[in-house]
């Protein structure tokens, strides 16, 4: 079975810090993508990066990075020069091929990821 | 161009009501997808769409009806109610299978 793992509920940093989010995922699947999404307050899922499987460089967008370790199954994500905006649920994401021809998403649990000011 | 909306924002519904959420998107995305979010786990599939026309089953689908009858319209219909389906639901599309982009969210609770 495939499976998505945010180890961390709760997370906290100081503004302008660095913090790294966990997330390891399990599959036998080849070629995948993984995501990153973020929920702020207002709910609204919005996507931080996405990374291919079969790319080994890391995905960065501006102060969001990740660490994709496919040996290990593992996903974190960076976020340098943490901003107060970024006080938010963090998701991690999984799609991989289905039977039925479309792609199958799991998410995590969530890392509430609180910015201190 | 409004991206993916969803209506209503809020509903109260008594069990054993039915009522139907809709989700609309303007960006001609082929693929549709309807989640739950519930406290403590992320997102769960109910069903998803592949184009107008069609509809599969996702991951939790017991207890609801999907129809995607207008490419830009993907529509979630729940008979009976249960206040099992007290829930947030989110309304995705997108342009490729690996590619979504979400809707504000549907807080629907279940008396």
């Amino acid at each position: 079975a495939q499976t998505v793992t945010q180890s961390q509920p709760e997370m906290s940093v100081q503004e302008a810090e660095t913090v790294t989010l966990s997330c390891t995922y399990d599959t036998s699947e080849n070629n995948y993508y993984l995501f990153w999404y973020k929920q702020p307050p207002s709910r609204q899922m919005i996507l931080v990066i996405r990374q291919e499987a079969y790319k080994q460089q890391n995905a960065t967008e501006n102060r969001f990075s990740v660490n994709f370790q496919k040996a290990a199954k593992s996903f974190s994500l960076k976020i340098s020069d943490s901003q107060l905006g970024d006080t938010a649920m963090y998701f991690c994401a999984f799609a991989a091929p289905s039977t039925s021809g479309t792609y199958k998403y799991i998410f995590g649990t969530g890392t509430r990821l609180k910015v201190l000011a | 161009n409004a991206g993916v909306t969803q209506t209503p924002k809020f509903r109260v519904l008594k069990t054993g009501q039915s009522m139907t959420l809709l989700c609309a998107q303007d960006m001609n995305h082929e693929y549709m997808y309807w989640y739950r979010q519930d406290p403590g786990m992320g997102l769960r599939l109910i069903h998803y769409s592949v184009g107008e026309g069609t509809t599969a089953k996702g991951e939790v689908p017991d207890g609801y009806n999907v129809s995607r009858l207008k490419k830009q319209n993907f529509l979630l219909g729940l008979e009976s109610a249960a206040p099992s389906q007290t829930s947030v639901y989110f309304c995705a599309s997108g342009p490729l299978v690996y590619e979504q982009y979400f809707g504000p969210g549907t807080r629907l609770t279940v008396t």
